[in-house]
């Protein structure tokens, strides 16, 4: 299994363009995860996944927005990009029942807004 | 909902050393406490968990505790390493909601 996946690893975009950063998983997880970490910050939820077709809203997500067409898939558009998005992405996934809530995270999408 | 905080926000110990990462939670529903680490330019993964009907669970060097009446569980590390080095995140959850991370903690282990 490749596990979690993220494209592209290093992106420079400059204020006001957009860009869809792609992440998929091939463990059958039910639920996906996208998270930003600023430098020496620890992790800010931006949007979840419950399933294929629902999505939530967590703690940052203004400035984003998500799809989940697939239980693979679960791609993370910005729009108007601007220099507070600045940051690392994680995207993560899990199998939420009983005794599987472990989250395995992809390796991430470095994002330099200019 | 839940709040997860975690305490200190920095640690550094000399090597050999043990080091304790101290974790409170909000909600006595929660039942899963993981604790992931990630080093330096890489992702968070996961190094060891506890359910809350267990107390205490260890692997090689490292422990942790779980405290369910006080709401709140430790990562304990013995004899650390330079290789031990990194940014250790408790987290909380239960069922089928979705985890609440701590703010993070950065140990330093200097040889």
């Amino acid at each position: 299994n490749a596990g979690v996946t993220q494209t592209p690893k290093f992106r420079i975009l400059k204020i006001g363009q957009s860009m869809t950063l792609q992440c998929a998983q091939d463990m059958n997880h039910n639920y996906m995860y996208w998270y930003r970490q600023d430098p020496g910050m620890g992790l800010k939820l931006i949007y979840y996944s419950v399933g294929a077709g629902i999505t939530d809203k967590g703690e940052v997500p203004n400035g984003y927005n998500v799809s989940r067409s697939t239980t693979e898939d679960f791609p993370l558009r910005l729009e108007l990009a601007a220099p507070s998005q600045t940051s690392v992405y994680f995207c993560a996934s899990s199998y939420l029942a009983a005794d599987e809530e472990t989250q395995y995270f992809g390796p991430g999408t470095r994002l330099l807004v200019l | 909902g839940e709040n997860v905080e975690q305490h200190p926000s920095t640690l550094s110990v000399q090597e050999g050393d043990s080091a304790v990462i101290k974790c409170t939670y909000s909600d006595s529903a929660s039942n899963y406490f993981p604790w992931y680490k990630q080093e330096l330019g890489k992702r968070p993964q996961l190094i060891i968990d506890i359910r809350s009907n267990v107390g205490e669970k260890k692997d090689q060097r490292i422990a942790v505790t779980l405290n369910k009446t006080a709401k709140h569980f430790s990562l304990h590390i013995t004899e650390t390493q330079p290789e031990d080095s990194a940014v250790y995140f408790c987290a909380a959850s239960r069922g089928s909601y979705i985890p609440t991370f701590g703010r993070g903690t950065s140990l330093i282990v200097h040889p």
